[in-house]
C-alpha cells in the first residue's frame, strides 16, 4: 500500500537556525498538505500544495511540490520557539481518496 | 462556528473490554476520518466515512469498526480491547468538494489496562 516517509525523524536545533523535512511518497499524489502538531495537541493544517513543482511561503515557512509529485519539504529560516512540535506532511494518492499521513517529524528549538 | 468534538476526552478500560468514542464534524463537513495515534508515533489512517457510508478503510483487524450517522456525526467501536490498543483516537471532518483540508478534533485518549 502506499506509504509515507519523512526525514529526519527528530531534530534538535539552536533558536535562529534553520531547519528542513523531507517527505517521500512511494506513489504520486494528487496533492500534498503539511500539518503541525504542537505537544499534547492536535493537527492543524497550514498549507496545500497541488501543482507539479509549486512553491509557496508563509512568513517564515516554505513548501515546495516536486516535480514528480512525490515528494515535498517544508523549510522555516531562523526558528523561534514557537515552532516547535510535530510536523507532518499528508498526500491523497491514487482513488482511495484517502489522506495518508507522513511518519512525521519532530522539531525541538533551544532557546 | 464550533470545531471538530470528540468524546470522551479520556477513557481507561481494561483488556478484553468494549469501547465506543463519539465524533460530531463541523457543521456542514460530510466526511469523517478517524486515525490512531499511539504515544510518540504518527497517524495511522483508521476509517473514512462520508454521506454515511463506509469509503475506506487502513489496515486494522475487523474489531475496529465504526459508523456515521444522517447528521455526519460518526461512532468508532472497538472490541475485545487490547493493550496495544493504548492511542490517542482523532476524527478529523472534511467538507465534500472542498479543498480537502482535514480539521481534526481534540481526540480520545484511551489506556488499555
Amino acid at each position: 500500500g502506499q506509504q509515507v516517509m519523512q526525514i529526519p525523524q527528530y531534530q534538535h536545533v539552536q533558536e535562529g537556525e534553520d531547519f528542513t523535512t523531507y517527505c517521500n511518497s512511494s506513489t504520486t499524489l494528487s496533492n500534498i498538505q503539511w500539518y503541525k502538531q504542537r505537544p499534547g495537541g492536535h493537527p492543524v493544517f497550514l498549507i496545500q500544495l497541488v501543482k507539479s513543482g509549486e512553491v509557496k511561503k508563509q512568513k517564515r515557512l516554505t513548501f515546495q511540490f516536486g516535480e514528480a509529485k512525490k515528494n515535498s519539504s517544508l523549510h522555516i529560516t531562523a526558528t523561534q520557539t514557537t515552532d516547535v512540535g510535530t510536523y507532518f506532511c499528508a498526500g491523497y494518492g491514487g482513488a482511495t481518496n484517502k489522506l495518508i499521513f507522513g511518519t512525521g517529524t519532530l522539531l525541538a528549538v533551544q532557546p | 462556528e464550533a470545531g471538530v468534538t470528540q468524546s470522551p476526552t479520556h477513557l481507561i478500560k481494561t483488556r478484553g473490554q468494549q469501547v465506543t468514542l463519539r465524533c460530531s464534524p463541523i457543521s456542514g463537513h460530510t466526511s469523517v476520518y478517524w486515525y490512531q495515534q499511539a504515544l510518540g508515533l504518527g497517524l495511522q489512517f483508521l476509517l473514512w466515512y462520508d454521506e454515511g457510508e463506509e469509503r475506506n478503510r487502513g489496515n486494522f483487524p475487523p474489531r475496529f469498526s465504526g459508523r456515521q450517522f444522517p447528521n455526519y456525526s460518526s461512532e468508532l467501536n472497538v472490541n475485545a480491547l487490547e493493550l496495544e490498543d493504548s492511542a490517542l483516537y482523532l476524527c478529523a471532518s472534511r467538507a465534500l468538494g472542498h479543498t480537502g483540508e482535514l480539521f481534526f478534533g481534540e481526540g480520545s485518549r484511551l489506556t488499555v489496562l
